[in-house]
């Protein structure tokens, strides 16, 4: 059974002051790992998919890596906004399981001003 | 903009009162997914539609069922709602399976 674990579960930052969420994984076969922000009563945001070991992605003051085991969301110089719960989910190889999102339970992020 | 509509986004019912969910897609994608959200837990996967082809998971509850009509649109249907069935039901679709999945905004149901 897939399963993902993410820590913290709740993490406050200062405003500035650079962090790192992290997803553990465990899964038959990783077709990709996804990374995901969701605020108070909406829907997830989609911000990355990673692929393979060694993968990184960038946007804006997020950065999110991945290996065999695990897959880290740097926040650089993190600003009120970026408050958010971020999800992180794992999509196994295989025909109907390659459709289904695992998620973990999340990291609560407040930033202070 | 393309995007992912759901409606009601509030909907509240009486135990035991059918109730119906709507999700509609400009995105012209292939795959559409239903997940349920209790609060401050991981969207849980009920089933997805790749096409015309219904795939449920093994653990949905046969309370719940789904129609999609057309590639724009798909409807969840919980046919006895209880009281554990309140929660953030949220759609969302993908352009083909292995790809990013994109969410609407969520229905919240509250069951009386």
């Amino acid at each position: 059974e897939d399963q993902v674990t993410q820590s913290p579960e709740a993490l406050r930052l200062q405003e500035g002051e650079s962090s790192s969420l992290n997803c553990s994984y465990t899964v038959s076969g990783l077709r990709g790992l996804f990374w995901y922000r969701q605020d108070p009563g909406k829907g997830p945001e989609f911000l990355f998919t990673l692929y393979s070991a060694g993968e990184e992605k960038e946007k804006e003051r997020l950065k999110a890596t991945l290996t065999k085991k695990e897959s880290f969301l740097h926040i650089t110089a993190p600003k009120p906004e970026d408050s958010a719960t971020y999800l992180c989910a794992v999509q196994a190889v295989g025909e109907t399981s390659g459709s289904r999102l695992t998620f973990g339970e999340g990291t609560q992020l407040t930033v202070n001003p | 903009d393309a995007m992912v509509i759901q409606n009601p986004r509030y909907q509240v019912t009486q135990f035991g009162k059918p109730v119906t969910l709507s999700c509609s897609q400009t995105l012209n994608h292939n795959v559409m997914y239903w997940y349920q959200q209790k609060s401050s837990q991981a969207p849980k996967l009920l089933f997805h539609y790749y096409d015309k082809d219904f795939n449920n998971e093994a653990d949905t509850p046969d309370n719940f069922q789904s129609r999609r009509p057309n590639t724009s649109f798909c409807f969840l249907d919980i046919r006895s709602p209880g009281l554990g069935d309140a929660a953030m039901y949220l759609c969302a679709t993908s352009r083909d399976r292995g790809f990013e999945q994109y969410f609407g905004p969520g229905t919240r149901l509250t069951v009386t």
